[in-house]
């Protein structure tokens, strides 16, 4: 199993340009999550997702949105990137909401993504 | 909405255990407490989840004192690889509920 895949890893935008994270997870999980993490710093929740179809708003929603059309992906989209979403963005994704400890939520490793 | 509270960094010898406290005082009656472990350049990795009490595994130990206001992971026989930085998440399991990483406590082993 590959566990949590993200795609890509690395990715340098101009400022205004658009682009999609793309998630997917072989677990059949029905929860997943998108986070960012910036230096020095924890991750923040920006959009969840209770199963295909649904997504609702994390902590730190605001210029990005979210797809889930197929139970195995959840897509992160930035419609006009901004430097301020220069970050690092992981996805994860749980059999319970939050992960149970025997199910606990599994991360990729990330995508870095700098915007000019 | 339970934040946590854990020293920024802390250091050790290959060897030693290792004892992370993360103050919660708002912790709820539903609110569980994890813990994950992140290297550089990878996503976080679970390990440990606890209640109440004392909860142990292969890797760590979890101690919650009964006012649930604190929690300690305890690593026994810190390696180098054991380098990563440790986050304490409280949260409600069934009822989704905003839930912080925090800025985690960065261990550092030295040989």
């Amino acid at each position: 199993n590959a566990g949590v895949t993200q795609t890509p890893k690395f990715r340098v935008l101009k400022t205004g340009q658009s682009m999609t994270l793309l998630c997917a997870q072989d677990m059949n999980h029905e929860y997943m999550y998108w986070y960012r993490q910036d230096p020095g710093m924890g991750l923040r929740l920006i959009h969840y997702s209770v199963g295909e179809g649904t997504t609702a708003k994390g902590e730190v929603p605001d210029g990005y949105n979210v797809s889930r059309l197929k139970k195995q992906n959840f897509l992160l989209g930035l419609e006009s990137a901004a430097p301020s979403q220069t970050s690092v963005y992981f996805c994860a994704s749980s059999y319970t909401l939050q992960g149970a400890s025997n199910q606990p939520q599994h991360f990729g490793d990330g995508t870095r993504l700098s915007i000019l | 909405l339970a934040k946590t509270t854990q020293p920024i960094s802390m250091d050790s010898y290959e060897g030693q255990e290792v004892n992370i406290t993360c103050s919660h005082n708002n912790i709820a009656t539903n609110d569980y407490i994890t813990w994950y472990q992140q290297f550089p350049s990878q996503g976080p990795r679970f390990i440990i989840q606890g209640y109440k009490t004392k909860v142990t595994n292969e890797v760590a130990s979890l101690f919650i004192p009964a006012d649930r206001k604190s929690s300690t992971l305890s690593l026994p026989r810190v390696s180098l690889s054991d380098t990563a930085v440790y986050y304490c998440l409280v949260g409600d399991l069934y009822n989704f509920n905003k839930f912080y990483f925090g800025s985690g406590t960065k261990l550092n082993v030295k040989p």
